[in-house]
């Protein structure tokens, strides 16, 4: 079956670093891929999303991008502040398919 | 503003008592999901519903039962035969307007569910 597997928290990094979060997939079709920001005590948002390969998808200065070839959609940024600490799942929805699975989530902590 | 809304944020519930969480969206979307969030274990599907007097059992619907009898609103019942249910619950719906908007989800804030 389907599945998103990502790289376990929780992640600490100082203010202006550079942040990777590591994403793979597997699936069965040509699914989109999403990656989700939740802020304490919220609800999911949508941060970015790739519909096919070689997509780049990038919102906020967070950037990823669809590689097919690793089955990969990993998260990027240059430069992080303290405002993007968050939990951050990557996702992934098949075409045929209303539904999204979802990694476990990454917590990610940025220190003055 | 269009969006998701779900009530109450905090819900405190004695064990063997049924309790409903609400989920409204004025999105005009089709679809409608309720997630169960658990720490470490991410997002599980408990129902969804793509269309109005219609829904399908997600991963871990046992001890839950859902409603569609308006678009705008998919409530949640979470039973006595649910075992743990102290968790966070997430409301979402999507719209299947075109391949660019088709399976994003829009979430609601949550609702955090004690059982004492």
């Amino acid at each position: 079956g389907n599945s998103v597997t990502q790289m376990e928290g929780p992640v600490t990094l100082s203010e202006e670093a550079f942040l990777t979060i590591n994403c793979t997939y597997t699936a069965t079709g040509y699914p989109s891929l999403f990656w989700y920001v939740q802020y304490p005590g919220e609800g999911l948002q949508l941060l970015l999303k790739a519909t096919k390969a070689d997509d780049k998808g990038s919102n906020k200065g967070f950037e990823a991008t669809y590689r097919k070839e690793t089955t990969s959609f990993h998260l990027e940024k240059g430069s992080v502040q303290v405002s993007d600490s968050a939990v951050y799942f990557c996702a992934l929805s098949e075409d045929r398919d209303d539904k999204i699975i979802f990694g476990k989530g990454t917590r990610l902590h940025i220190l003055p | 503003d269009g969006g998701i809304t779900q009530s109450p944020k905090y819900l405190f519930r004695k064990e063997g008592q049924n309790v409903t969480l609400s989920c409204e969206q004025n999105l005009n979307h089709d679809a409608m999901y309720w997630y169960r969030q658990d720490p470490g274990q991410g997002l599980r599907l408990i129902y969804y519903s793509q269309i109005v007097n219609d829904f399908q059992k997600g991963d871990i619907a046992e001890g839950y039962s859902v409603s569609r009898e308006k678009k705008e609103s998919f409530p949640l019942t979470v039973t006595s035969a649910q075992k743990n249910p102290t968790a966070f619950y997430l409301c979402a719906s999507s719209s299947f307007g075109g391949d660019l908007l088709r399976n994003e989800q829009f979430f609601g804030p949550g609702t955090r569910l004690t059982v004492l």
